[in-house]
């Protein structure tokens, strides 16, 4: 079992640009999150979907959109990237609400 | 409210001292109350949990003590190894079925020394 896998692991990104990051998960867990994690700011979550098909919004979601067309993918896209979403990106999933499963995160700087 | 209040930020121990990480959190709604370890490139681990009905917890050198009149929870590493040198985060469950959420605290990093 591979776990929880997140691709990539490194990106930089110019202002405006926008890309799409792929959370996997072999665990056949129906809940998937997006966190950010930012120095001193813990780990923040930015949206989740407890299903195939659906998504909701968490803490910090503007800026950012996901989509889950897939029970074991979750993907986080940025519209136009600002200097601000600059951060290490964790997907985390889970069986039910129970205990997360976090991948190795992405690490994202935007220029 | 929502927060979860992290202490202290950093925090250094000499091998086989005890390292004490404290939590505290205001919403008496959070049912559920994990501890995460963190290495450097890694993603956050499931460390040890606990439910408010119980006031300890202990696996191995990790002890979880709860407070829920003080709405407190620490977590104590005994006889602390170079190993155990990680950030580590406080968490807190809250919503309702469905609903679920984590809120983090902001983390400890600690370092112990050899």
């Amino acid at each position: 079992n591979a776990g929880v896998t997140q691709t990539p692991k490194f990106r930089v990104l110019k202002t405006g640009q926008s890309m799409t990051l792929l959370c996997a998960q072999d665990m056949n867990h129906e809940y998937m999150y997006w966190y950010r994690q930012d120095p001193g700011m813990g780990l923040r979550l930015i949206h989740y979907s407890v299903g195939e098909g659906t998504t909701a919004k968490g803490e910090v979601p503007d800026g950012y959109n996901v989509s889950r067309l897939k029970k074991q993918n979750f993907l986080l896209g940025l519209e136009s990237a600002a200097p601000s979403q600059t951060s290490v990106y964790f997907c985390a999933s889970s069986l039910l609400w129970r205990e997360q499963f976090f991948g190795p995160g992405t690490r994202l700087t935007v220029l | 409210q929502q927060q979860v209040k992290q202490s202290p930020q950093s925090l250094i121990v000499q091998k086989g001292g005890i390292s004490i990480i404290n939590c505290a959190y205001e919403n008496t709604a959070f049912d559920y109350f994990p501890w995460y370890q963190q290495f450097p490139g890694k993603g956050p681990a499931l460390l040890i949990a606990i439910r408010p009905d119980v006031s300890e917890k202990k696996e191995g050198r990790f002890t979880i003590s709860f407070n829920k009149s003080a709405k407190q929870f620490s977590l104590h590493i005994m006889d602390s190894q170079p190993g155990d040198s990680a950030t580590y985060f406080c968490a807190a469950r809250g919503g309702t079925s469905g609903t679920y959420k984590y809120i983090f605290g902001t983390g400890t990093r600690l370092k112990v020394l050899a």
